[in-house]
């Protein structure tokens, strides 16, 4: 299945814009990128996904590069409730299959 | 809809027993997901069923674990026997389709096997 490599953790403060990066180097051309998040004791929770155009929902942002190698997920204006395991995810165009990684640990500090 | 629903929330049971995991998916879902989440292996896929039909069961990890999709508004994880090293969150999810679709997540059964 093809792999996604995220950082372990990122800090943000509250208010301020987060970056949470993703590289997806073997990524296939039917991969749709997505994004869940996992806040404490609760199960993921879908944020958002694209293929190959930058994407935005209420929630976040998405941008993805042009060769479709790496994507940013991006909060606008953090707040406390975004303090989760981000993870980014390839769902495979052949399978459906939807294959979670080690994510990332988002801290916001007030 | 009240989202997808697990039951039950948690579960204690002794080594040996038998434990069965309960999900009703969101109605019009096609796709089905169970997953286990350990602090050590973090999130894994055990099986997905698509219209009722396992499609991929390669991430059960032994024959002790089964699942059947009987119908498209219930499914069921089966343990048997139960093992300490069983003890987790069990999580199920649904989706209406497949990779351009969202999936939502129920609530998780904590299961501890003692």
């Amino acid at each position: 299945d093809a792999k996604t490599t995220q950082p372990n953790s990122m800090e943000s403060n509250e208010e301020e814009p987060v970056h949470l990066p993703c590289n997806h180097s073997t990524i296939s051309g039917t991969d749709y990128i997505h994004w869940y998040r996992q806040l404490p004791s609760q199960g993921p929770e879908y944020v958002i996904h694209g293929l190959t155009s930058n994407v935005n929902n209420r929630m976040a942002s998405l941008a993805i590069a042009e060769d479709r190698k790496s994507s940013t997920l991006i909060l606008h204006r953090a707040t406390l409730r975004d303090a989760a395991v981000y993870y980014c995810i390839l769902r495979r165009g052949d399978t459906d299959k939807l294959i979670f990684g080690t994510g990332t640990r988002l801290q916001v500090f007030p | 809809d009240a989202g997808v629903i697990q039951s039950p929330r948690h579960e204690v049971t002794e080594m040996g027993q038998e434990v069965t995991l309960r999900c009703k998916p969101i109605s019009g879902h096609d796709y089905l997901f169970w997953y286990r989440q350990t602090m050590m292996r973090g999130l894994e896929l055990l099986i997905y069923f698509n219209n009722n039909v396992p499609i991929d069961d390669s991430g059960m990890p032994e024959d002790r674990f089964s699942a059947k999709m009987p119908n498209a508004s219930f499914s069921t994880l089966k343990i048997q026997p139960s093992e300490p090293r069983d003890s987790a969150v069990y999580f199920c999810a649904s989706s209406l389709g497949g990779v351009n679709t969202e999936a939502f997540f129920g609530q998780g059964t904590r299961l501890t096997v003692v």
